[in-house]
């Protein structure tokens, strides 16, 4: 199993661009969600989602669209680049809702100038 | 709200100089408390999950044990290898949004 993987690893936009990060999990996990890093603030919640078809807004949303067409695959969209999104992305999967450990993903680093 | 504060911010040791990291909650009613270990780069590595006050962990040189309203790691004769950031979180129970995550330990171990 490649567990969570994300792309791309790096990325630098100019402000005013879209862009998608990908993430796919190959562990038949119900629950994926993304996270950004900031230093000294601790990782966030963007948006989850509990399954196939069903997306929810998570502490920080502003700024980000999310779909879950499949449940292997839960792409990120930045709508409109600005600088406040410089950070690092993780993508995270685990089995359900309930209290199981999440797997994280090796992370994006975005650089919105 | 849901708050987890985690200290020292960093933490020094010497080779086999125990010491434990701090991560306290607030949380209407706990479903899990996690801990990971983030190397720089990387994604965050699951350690342990603990369900209720009382529990404890281990693993190799290290021990999660919770209360009501903290929870400690206690790293015992630390090696340069468990040089990392220790991350807490919290996820309240009734909840789908799981984890509230605290900024996390960052810890040096010198040979």
């Amino acid at each position: 199993n490649a567990g969570v993987t994300q792309t791309p690893k790096f990325q630098v936009l100019k402000t005013g661009q879209s862009m998608t990060l990908q993430c796919a999990q190959d562990m038949n996990h119900e629950y994926m969600s993304w996270y950004r890093q900031d230093p000294g603030m601790g990782l966030r919640l963007i948006h989850y989602s509990v399954g196939a078809g069903i997306t929810d807004q998570g502490e920080v949303p502003n700024g980000y669209n999310v779909s879950r067409s499949t449940t292997e695959d839960f792409p990120l969209r930045l709508l409109s680049a600005a600088p406040s999104q410089t950070s690092v992305y993780f993508c995270a999967s685990s089995r359900t809702t309930g209290a199981y450990e999440q797997y994280f993903g090796p992370g994006t680093r975005l650089t919105v100038t | 709200e849901d708050q987890v504060t985690q200290s020292p911010e960093a933490l020094r040791l010497q080779e086999g100089e125990s010491s434990s990291l701090n991560c306290s909650y607030t949380v209407s009613g706990l479903r899990g408390l996690f801990w990971y270990r983030q190397d720089p780069g990387k994604g965050p590595e699951f350690l342990f999950t603990l369900y209720s006050a009382g529990e404890e962990k281990e693993k190799e040189r290290l021990k999660a044990t919770l209360t009501k309203k903290e929870s400690f790691l206690h790293i015992t004769a630390p090696k340069p290898e468990d040089s990392a950031t220790y991350l807490c979180a919290v996820q309240p129970s009734g909840s789908a949004r799981q984890l509230t995550f605290g900024s996390g330990t960052q810890l040096t171990v010198l040979p």
